[in-house]
């Protein structure tokens, strides 16, 4: 069974780093094609891809906020942690990990966590 | 930016079968997905491959491409039904994932 979660805190201050945990079972992200992203949803808004990182450490960015964006990965617990840093309230967003699938052409997302609700505010 | 154009809303009546479309450039060469989220929820894959469905997902709700525009079909729509739909896929570099802007379908 498949499960993933995300912890963290709920309010950051503005400028201020944000750092996400995303702790799952069910699946080793050192077995080969195994995958884990970060998406986020700002309240009542579309969804939007932050990062990945596969099974061999690579990592991919959202062009966009690259800049601001590291993602690494800790196979012996299970986990995948993401940092944003600069902190504006315009990020304020529940924010997921979802372990992620390999179509060929385009990646999918197979299982996601219950999200994190993190506020951005002084 | 690469976009995914989705209409943001849709409205069927129970029983009634249901067509939300998803249209980019670049889907001729992409595969997309689909994600049905309800309010409070994360969201939960439908459709992959353009087509695949994952285990546990009922067989009323199907994908297909054509073109530029991708179609989610969900058919016999039953109230629980009613949630807000998102298309997924990539852009030519495969590397950069977008989502659409979802569409909010209403079950009269």
């Amino acid at each position: 069974q498949v499960t993933l979660k995300e912890s963290g805190p709920a309010l950051v201050k503005p400028t201020q780093t944000l750092t996400l945990t995303c702790t799952f079972s069910g699946f080793s992200l050192s077995a080969t094609g195994m995958r884990v992203s970060w998406i986020r949803q700002p309240p009542g808004k579309a969804l939007e891809w932050l990062a990945r990182i596969d099974w061999d450490d690579d990592k991919f960015y959202n062009t966009s906020l690259e800049t601001r964006l590291t993602i690494s990965k800790d196979t012996s617990k299970n986990q995948v942690v993401l940092t944003m840093t600069n902190m504006d309230p315009v990020d304020t967003a529940t924010y997921y990990c979802a372990r992620t699938g390999d179509s060929g052409l385009s990646d999918y997302f197979d299982f996601w966590g219950q999200g994190t609700l993190v506020t951005v505010s002084s | 930016s690469y976009e995914l154009t989705q209409p943001p809303s849709v409205s069927v009546s129970p029983g009634q079968t249901a067509r939300i479309t998803c249209s980019a450039d670049a889907l001729p060469k992409q595969y997309a997905s689909w994600y049905q989220q309800k309010p409070g929820q994360a969201p939960v894959l439908l459709i992959y491959k353009d087509s695949e469905r994952p285990s546990g997902i009922p067989e009323r709700f199907a994908g297909s491409s054509s073109g530029t525009t991708v179609t989610l079909t969900i058919s016999g729509v039953q109230a629980e039904d009613e949630a807000d739909y998102y298309c997924q896929s990539a852009d030519s570099s495969v590397t950069y994932v977008v989502f659409g802007g979802g569409t909010r379908l209403t079950v009269l």
